[in-house]
């Protein structure tokens, strides 16, 4: 089993819709958990934070986080096709001597 | 932008060469960070460097290489290389804390012929 798993997709949605997209890990010890959105040919860029579980909120954007289902989830509210793009979780233990994990990425495409 | 400079943008070469790629942090950023993405596997950690030590080391093969220098850039030197060394490499850095997100380059796509 890898230690983080996501779904490839893709994923295809009209202008407007909600958008989740989701993770599963197997290591208990993660409690840093982050989203990246990487477009083509572009490096991934910061899109959300979390540490350990809870909810948090940054414009239509909103990050969920359970660790006792190992499970984190991203919503895009209202997706615009300016949100096409390849969304990679990514998580930390936080320990010094490991690195951020990431998943491979599920690529999403918004049709206006 | 995230701040962080990967030189060259594409490189192609032959089997066997030897190359180096170069990476400048984000100003004030002390730890750089080395990826390898290919479809097939992902985002792969290679390995991490802080103020110029060896942090972290993941799935680095023995013939790739780095190093932080007293100006906190980074270089990656890959050699003997392999036709499944084709892939892009990521440079990120981040402030250092265990805690710190990471900021990314955009990469430097480097292809074995």
């Amino acid at each position: 089993q890898k230690e983080v798993e996501q779904d490839p997709g893709p994923l295809s949605v009209p202008e407007g819709a909600i958008v989740s997209l989701n993770c599963t890990y197997s290591n208990s010890a993660f409690q840093y958990f982050m989203w990246y959105r990487q477009y083509s040919r572009k490096g991934p860029e910061l899109l959300m934070y979390t540490y350990s579980s809870g909810n948090k909120e940054d414009g239509r954007f909103t990050a969920q986080v359970d660790k006792s289902s190992k499970y984190i989830s991203l919503f895009i509210r209202d997706s615009q096709p300016s949100d096409s793009a390849t969304y990679l979780c990514a998580m930390s233990a936080g320990q010094a001597g490991t690195a951020l994990i990431f998943g491979k990425g599920t690529t999403l495409s918004v049709s206006s | 932008d995230s701040g962080v400079t990967q030189t060259p943008k594409h490189l192609i070469t032959a089997t066997g060469q030897r190359v180096t790629l170069r990476c400048s942090p984000r100003s004030g950023d002390l730890s750089v960070y080395w990826y390898q993405q290919s479809l097939d596997q992902g985002l792969q950690f290679l390995i991490q460097y802080y103020n110029g030590e060896e942090r972290a080391k993941g799935n680095i093969l023995e013939r790739f290489s780095a190093q932080q220098f007293p100006d906190l850039h980074s270089e990656l030197n890959l050699s003997s290389l392999e036709l499944g060394d084709s892939a892009l490499y990521f440079c990120a850095s981040s402030q250092g804390g265990i805690s710190s997100p990471l900021h990314f380059g955009n990469g430097t796509r480097l292809t074995v012929t």
